[in-house]
């Protein structure tokens, strides 16, 4: 079964701390990672997709970076406007006969905190 | 580019009705649709897959008859919670999937749903 496991559950940062949100995945045949943003109530946004071990995706002060058991996302310098939870998700090719060949396994989230 | 709405955002309806959610993409043909629901804190759960023109794709537990999934156009896919009862209530959230966009998912906003 996939398993993705974020962590911390909480973080929180003053405006300008840099840090990075971990991101372990337990898959067969991994597809892509993906990161999206979710502010409360709302659907999650979409900001990177990771292929293959090595790769390395940036958007203004977040990078994320995928290797062969974890992803990171990198957070430079953020700002308030950065707090959300950043969901990470997997897609693996489905081993059983029906469901669909797209699904995506979501770890629990990070909430993150930028105070001003 | 890769936008999707839904419709309602959010509804309260009494025990024993039935509830249908819009789902569009407004820029891009979908594909694949998909459907969650996501209680509070916790993290996005797959119901169910449509592809246009057929049947969905239910996730083992989900009960097929409950919730009634169409994707009739490569734009709208709708989900109708029937006889909803008050351990219905959640978040509902649409993702869509479109050719050129390799594997990624493109979600709604949500729609929140409370049955009394």
């Amino acid at each position: 079964e996939d398993q993705v496991t974020q962590s911390p559950e909480a973080l929180r940062l003053q405006e300008g701390e840099s840090s990075s949100l971990n991101c372990s995945y337990t898959v067969s045949g991994l597809r892509g990672l993906f990161w999206y943003r979710q502010d409360p109530g709302k659907g999650p946004e979409f900001l990177f997709t990771l292929y293959s071990a090595g790769e390395e995706k940036e958007k203004e002060r977040l990078k994320a970076t995928l290797t062969k058991k974890e992803s990171f996302l990198h957070i430079t310098a953020p700002k308030p406007e950065d707090s959300a939870t950043y969901l990470c998700a997997v897609q693996a090719r489905r081993r059983d006969s029906g469901g669909s060949n797209y699904k995506l396994t979501f770890g629990k989230g990070t909430l993150l905190t930028v105070n001003p | 580019g890769a936008v999707v709405s839904q419709h309602p955002s959010w509804v309260i309806c009494k025990s024993g009705t039935s509830v249908k959610i819009e789902c569009r993409s407004l820029d891009f043909q979908a594909t694949t649709m998909f459907w969650y629901r996501q209680f509070p804190k916790q993290s996005l759960m797959l119901m169910a897959t449509s592809n246009e023109g057929s049947k969905a794709t239910y996730e083992q537990g989900v009960e097929k008859d409950k919730f009634l999934i169409n994707h009739a156009s490569l734009t709208l896919s709708t989900l109708t919670v029937t006889s909803a009862h008050p351990e219905d209530s959640s978040f509902y959230i649409c993702s869509a999937r479109g050719q050129g966009f390799q594997e990624t998912q493109y979600f709604g906003p949500g729609t929140r749903l409370l049955v009394l």
